[in-house]
């Protein structure tokens, strides 16, 4: 298994709404990522994981609040957002190694807030 | 932190033609340079990387160059074909549990 699997592909919620987004893998990763992207911008980071602890935490809103449930899974969790969070978000993950292997990412969960 | 700027921002090309994407990195640290091919409404897929330790890396149509001292690397795509249209992606790293940081993007359309 050389992917990484994302859920839902597509959210719609509103701005009181809670919601979860999943991301799964079972390459033996043990550092997991969340981007965000903006249309026709470049993936930015949000969270890095490592050993299923945070590692990196790029000033992003508590709004956003990622977990680490083991090492196959990472969530991310939604809540009171804004329209302009409104984004494809993507998962990645990475191998350990001397300069690590490839980061592969998931299709990407596309979030609509109204 | 690390920059990538990356150039062109489109390009356009003749099926059979090469296409050449250049990005220029600040941070000497970083040792990793992947190279993402992202179609519309789908996650970026990795193409081709390369390592601080290689100058050079080739798979079929796609190859890669590295320039450690100017901070340089560079895809290079032969014969294209219209399935090449994408938009592309540079980035960087420090490798594993380290930020990627992406490079703006170019969008390579490939005439038939």
């Amino acid at each position: 298994d050389t992917e990484v699997t994302q859920t839902p592909k597509h959210l719609v919620m509103g701005m009181t709404n809670k919601k979860s987004l999943k991301c799964e893998q079972h390459m033996g990763h043990r550092a997991m990522y969340w981007y965000k992207q903006k249309a026709k911008k470049p993936p930015e980071l949000m969270f890095v994981y490592s050993y299923e602890k945070l590692s990196i935490n790029e000033s992003v809103p508590s709004r956003f609040s990622p977990e680490c449930p083991n090492s196959s899974l990472l969530n991310l969790h939604l809540h009171a957002l804004q329209p302009e969070d409104s984004a494809l978000y993507l998962c990645a993950s990475s191998q350990e190694g001397t300069y690590g292997n490839g980061y592969t990412f998931g299709s990407g969960t596309r979030l609509t807030v109204v | 932190g690390e920059n990538v700027e990356q150039h062109p921002s489109t390009l356009s090309v003749q099926e059979g033609d090469s296409a050449v994407i250049k990005c220029t990195y600040s941070d000497s640290a970083s040792n990793y340079f992947p190279w993402y091919k992202q179609e519309l409404g789908k996650g970026p897929q990795l193409i081709i990387d390369i390592r601080s330790n290689v100058g050079e890396k080739k798979d079929q149509r796609i190859a890669v160059t590295l320039n450690k001292t100017a901070k340089h690397f560079s895809l290079h795509i032969t014969e294209t074909q219209p399935e090449d249209s994408a938009v592309y992606f540079c980035a960087a790293s420090k490798g594993y549990g380290n930020k990627l940081v992406f490079g703006a993007g170019t969008i390579l359309r490939v005439k038939s």
